[in-house]
């Protein structure tokens, strides 16, 4: 089975700093990769998704970009930060239709 | 029209009732259906999967499917206060490689 790594648990960024966010997967090969966000108290919205190494998706036109340097990891980064990307970030990765999640990342920008 | 509609709840039943969580999707092509479990603070966790109309049961979880009315369910029996939890319902785009989620379904358990 598959396993999903992300760190850090927790951050606090002040606004206009940079953010690195880091997703590795365990237990399988050429998974499909997503990046979602989670505002408090508001459903999922995917952010990116990657099918393969250097290809990504873009849903959601804003200042966050991601990589996919190698097949099992997925980074999502951006240059400054703003008060609205705080929020639960959460990978997931999918080898076939079954899509599982990564603990995730709590972002509080202040 | 959304494209996966749930009611958000809360949907309150007593210990050991049966809870029954609801789900309506738009496109009539989609073909595998997902029910995911929320804890607060916690990310979600994938607790059952459906392809083929009719019911699939895991422990005290079923989830039923409905091709043609375009409406996937999830009852848990004998619920109790650990199921309390929001109830996120997924469909996958075979022609985008992304699942399509619900807003979730909060789910309380009254001891």
């Amino acid at each position: 089975s598959q396993t999903i790594h992300q760190w850090p648990a927790t951050l606090v960024q002040p606004v206009g700093s940079p953010l690195s966010l880091e997703c590795t997967v365990e237990g399988t090969s050429n998974p499909n990769l997503y990046w979602y966000r989670q505002a408090a108290g508001r459903g999922l919205q995917l952010l990116f998704y990657s099918v393969g190494i250097g290809q990504i998706s873009s849903e959601v036109p804003q200042n966050l970009s991601a990589s996919r340097p190698q097949d099992r990891q997925f980074i999502l980064s951006s240059k400054k930060l703003l008060l609205s990307d705080s929020g639960f970030y959460l990978c997931a990765a999918a080898s076939s239709y079954e899509q599982y999640f990564g603990p995730g990342t709590r972002l509080t920008v202040t | 029209q959304k494209e996966v509609e749930q009611n958000s709840g809360p949907l309150s039943v007593p210990e050991g009732a049966i809870a029954s969580l609801n789900c309506t999707y738009s496109d009539r092509g989609s073909q595998s259906f997902f029910w995911y479990r929320q804890y607060s603070g916690k990310s979600p966790e994938l607790i059952m999967f459906i392809y083929s109309n009719g019911d699939k049961e895991d422990g005290r979880f079923t989830a039923q499917l409905n091709k043609a009315s375009q409406y996937v369910s999830l009852l848990i029996r004998d619920s109790q206060p650990s199921d309390s939890a929001t109830y996120l319902c997924a469909v996958w785009m075979d022609s985008s490689y992304k699942l399509i989620f619900g807003s979730g379904t909060r789910l309380l358990v009254r001891p």
